[in-house]
């Protein structure tokens, strides 16, 4: 069975640039979540997306965004891209509770 | 607001040379708790999930337990290839979807 996975592996962006994530989950799994990992630091809840519709958000500015379609891959976009916007950016999958990670996106803004 | 601390930081063992993890958790309901594995530069890898006080759960070399206040993930006879970051984390019934997360442990296991 094939896990979650994520695009681009590596994405390196400019100050005020926008970046776009994606990330497709496990089949069958309706549930996506966005988390960001910068460097020293755990993970961070960002985003939760099931059934199409935005459940729960983290402490996070607007400028982080997403979305999900209708075979539950999801977006994430960050608008105005700062500095320390630079992290791995984590996406999951679930059926019930239990989340399962994909590979990241390492962001890196200069 | 839900927290997770784990213990230690950073913790070195010799080949065979067993120990334990420490997660302890504030929430208010638990729905599950978590342990992971994280690899560096990797997705975490998912472990175990915990419901209920006393449960205890079992793979390879690996046992997470539970209590109201903290869990353990005990390591029995560690080798090299089971090192690597140990995150822990929970979720709580009225936080629907978001899992917090611990810092993690870092595991070296020296041959």
């Amino acid at each position: 069975e094939a896990g979650v996975t994520q695009s681009p592996t590596h994405l390196i962006k400019t100050r005020g640039q926008q970046a776009t994530l994606r990330c497709s989950p496990i089949s069958g799994h309706t549930s996506v979540y966005w988390y960001q990992q910068a460097l020293g630091l755990g993970l961070q809840f960002l985003l939760w997306y099931d059934e199409g519709e935005e459940r729960n958000r983290g402490n996070f500015p607007p400028r982080f965004s997403g979305r999900q379609f209708p075979n539950y891959s999801s977006e994430l976009n960050v608008n105005a891209l700062e500095l320390e916007d630079s992290a791995l950016y984590l996406c999951a999958s679930s059926l019930v509770y239990e989340q399962y990670f994909g590979p990241g996106t390492r962001l890196t803004v200069t | 607001e839900d927290q997770v601390t784990q213990s230690p930081e950073a913790l070195r063992l010799q080949e065979g040379e067993s120990s334990s993890l420490n997660c302890s958790y504030t929430v208010s309901g638990l729905r599950g708790l978590f342990w992971y594995r994280q690899d560096p530069g990797k997705g975490p890898e998912f472990l175990f999930t915990l419901y209920s006080a006393g449960e205890e759960k079992e793979k390879e070399r690996l046992k997470a337990t539970l209590t109201k206040k903290e869990s353990f993930l005990h390591i029995t006879a560690p080798k090299p290839e089971d090192s690597a970051t140990y995150l822990c984390a929970v979720q709580a019934v009225f936080h629907a979807g978001k899992s917090t997360f611990g810092d993690g442990t870092t595991l070296t296991v020296k041959p």
